[in-house]
């Protein structure tokens, strides 16, 4: 049974470019989440969604992020126009259900570094 | 709104030796507390949770954690550490209404052979 799987593991952009990061769920797992984790601190909440809505993001930046999980594929987060400060390891997260009682599981993230 | 408090950033122990890492948290309602551990440029790996019942819960590795209502923690436990579980252990909370986990900022556990 295959874990969450997130692409790339390791992504290197210079300023002003786009990140695109890939998180697929694991098997029968339809709820996503994203969360972010700055060097030295914990994870940070950013967006949750179920397949085509965004249910939750609370925790996104208002601008140059974005989040989707279409029905078909994998979920993507976004980051336009990167800076220096986006700079972390970014954790995607899935569950089989809303329920709060449920585990998130987590992929082994994505290393985005700003130059 | 839901925090979590790991009072300690490195906790070192000698191998062989039972180990604690502290956490207490702080949420509305009932809590939902997990556990997880990291270790270098990996995922998170989920060690345990509590939902409701038995204030000890047993988890993966030998580890087990104790929910204190009273003192609103929720300590992580192992009674005999081993070099394999040096790594970053987070707490994490989720009240019954939130879609989100809250973590700690995260406890580095050194053990000593």
């Amino acid at each position: 049974n295959a874990g969450v799987m997130q692409n790339p593991r390791h992504l290197v952009r210079r300023r002003g470019q786009e990140a695109r990061l890939r998180c697929s769920p694991m098997k029968g797992h339809s709820h996503v989440y994203w969360y972010r984790q700055l060097p030295e601190e914990g994870l940070k909440f950013m967006v949750y969604l179920q397949k085509e809505n965004i249910i939750d993001e609370s925790g996104m930046p208002k601008e140059r992020f974005s989040a989707e999980f279409p029905k078909e594929g994998p979920s993507i987060l976004r980051i336009q126009q990167v800076v220096r400060g986006d700079s972390a390891a970014y954790f995607c997260a899935s569950s089989p259900s809303q329920d709060g009682t449920d585990t998130q599981y987590f992929g082994p993230g994505t290393r985005l570094t700003v130059l | 709104a839901q925090s979590v408090a790991q009072p300690e950033d490195q906790v070192n122990v000698a191998e062989g030796n039972p180990l604690t890492v502290k956490c207490t948290y702080s949420v509305s309602g009932n809590p939902y507390l997990f556990w997880y551990v990291q270790y270098p440029n990996r995922g998170l790996q989920f060690l345990l949770k509590y939902i409701t019942g038995d204030n000890l819960v047993k988890g993966s590795y030998g580890f087990e954690a104790e929910f204190n209502k009273s003192q609103t923690s929720f300590h992580l436990k192992k009674p005999s550490a081993l070099v394999s579980d040096s790594a970053l252990y987070f707490c994490a909370v989720r009240s019954a209404g939130s879609y989100q986990l809250t973590f700690g900022k995260g406890t580095k556990l050194s053990v000593i052979p």
